[in-house]
């Protein structure tokens, strides 16, 4: 079947650090991955997104490669800012079909 | 650029009482997608519509109904509310002849059920 694992969370990091929120998947066919971002009392915003293998997604400093062989979608970002507090969801699309993520919180301190 | 929209954006109902969640898609959307989000859950997928017909159906209860209309908004009718129904319930729009699936989401409209 098609699932998406993610890092549990919540996440606290300081301003400034390094951020990195695992993502992995399972999926018939080859689907094109996601990175959601949820603010607070807000929908969903579309972060990024690849669509084929070694597809790399980036916006706003963040970025993730779409790996085939470890089945991976890593999110990623070098400096992380107060502003980046949110829930961030993994995603991937086969057919019409999304499948979401659990959600990773992160919370981002000065 | 014109996003989707939702309305209302907040609702309060009481149990057993029936609700009605609009949805207005990104223009030249075609498709429309219903979820459902729990306090602190990922969205769970109810149901979705392309061209006006039901393409998909995830976990919907039999109390809720969905359509699209010949101007691509879609309803979502909810009837016999009860407690755990209070979520948020967020519809999303996509083109099939866009890239590979990406769904654009609205604000959400946030039902409370007392």
């Amino acid at each position: 079947g098609n699932s998406v694992t993610q890092m549990e969370g919540p996440v606290t990091l300081s301003e400034e650090a390094f951020l990195t929120i695992n993502c992995t998947y399972t999926a018939t066919g080859y689907p094109s991955l996601f990175w959601y971002v949820q603010y607070p009392g807000e929908g969903l915003q579309l972060l990024l997104k690849a669509t084929k293998a070694d597809d790399k997604g980036s916006n706003k400093g963040f970025e993730a490669t779409y790996r085939k062989e470890t089945t991976s979608f890593h999110l990623e970002k070098g400096s992380v800012q107060v502003s980046d507090s949110a829930v961030y969801f993994c995603a991937l699309v086969t057919g019409n079909q999304f499948y979401f993520g659990t959600g990773t919180s992160l919370t981002v301190i000065p | 650029a014109a996003g989707v929209i939702q309305s209302p954006r907040h609702l309060i109902k009481e149990k057993r009482e029936t609700a009605t969640l609009k949805c207005y898609p990104i223009p030249r959307h075609d498709t429309v997608y219903w979820y459902q989000q729990g306090p602190g859950q990922d969205p769970q997928f109810l149901i979705s519509f392309y061209e006006k017909m039901q393409s998909d159906k995830g976990s919907i209860p039999d109390r809720f109904s969905a359509q699209q209309f010949s101007d691509y908004h879609s309803e979502l009718n909810m009837s016999s509310l009860e407690l755990g129904d209070s979520a948020l319930y967020f519809c999303a729009s996509s083109s099939r002849g866009t890239s590979r699936g990406t769904q654009y989401f609205g604000p959400g409209t946030r039902l409370l059920v007392l």
